[in-house]
């Protein structure tokens, strides 16, 4: 099966500026996972999606940072402003899953690295 | 709430070297143990999973882990290692009945001698 497509590989932008990343989950997988990988750190959960609903938010910064899945399959992550602090790998995954089942594998795909000026 | 510690930031061994990486987790209850692997410029490719049964998991690669309930650890092995195992490697933890989501620590990076 083809796995989690994301886009762009790498972007590079000045502070203040806005970016978008866009990820195409596995096919028939009913929840989305953006997480944000800081050099030299784990990745954190920003936000997770159930279709086209949104699940799990708490560690979004949404004053400057937004996501949408329209129609519960694609779905774009955005920054604006971005901030020097935003440069990171932006990693979308996502899972065949059951809310409360927990026993779910998530397929990663590649990541989109931000490096912010 | 739940949280994962990976003690060792880095680690190197040589070539056909055992090897250990250490994970301990803090939940209330047994979680759901996972570790993942990532290549220079790549996304988590899934090593694997401990759900529930047998406390010591096979995974690709090679590699192994074993459950340790009393210790809340999840440590990772394979009996000989391989120049391409050089990776950064992170352990991670679901909660049952929760969102599925995972909670990754801060990894390990391992580097292989020839």
């Amino acid at each position: 099966e083809a796995g989690v497509a994301q886009s762009p590989r790498y972007k590079i932008i000045e502070k203040r500026q806005s970016v978008a990343f866009w990820c195409n989950p596995i096919s028939g997988h009913a929840t989305l996972y953006w997480y944000q990988q800081i050099l030299g750190q784990g990745p954190k959960l920003l936000i997770q999606f159930q279709n086209n609903g949104v699940v799990d938010d708490s560690q979004l910064p949404k004053d400057r940072f937004s996501a949408e899945r329209l129609k519960g399959v694609d779905s774009t992550l955005k920054i604006q402003p971005a901030k020097l602090e935003d440069s990171a790998v932006y990693l979308c995954a996502s899972s065949l899953s059951i809310l409360g089942s927990g026993a779910n594998v998530l397929t990663f795909g590649a990541g989109s690295r931000l490096t912010v000026l | 709430a739940q949280s994962v510690t990976q003690p060792d930031i880095h680690i190197t061994v040589s070539e056909g070297a055992s090897l250990e990486l250490r994970c301990n987790y803090s939940y209330g209850a047994t979680p759901y143990l996972f570790w993942y692997v990532q290549s220079p410029g790549q996304g988590l490719q899934l090593l694997l999973k401990y759900f529930s049964g047998d406390t010591l998991v096979q995974g690709i690669k090679g590699f192994e882990a074993e459950f340790k309930r009393s210790q809340s650890s999840f440590n990772l092995r394979k009996p000989s290692v391989h120049w391409s195992d050089a990776a950064e490697y992170f352990c991670a933890v679901g909660a049952p009945g929760g969102y599925n989501k995972l909670i990754f620590g801060a990894g390990t990076r391992l580097a292989v001698h020839p």
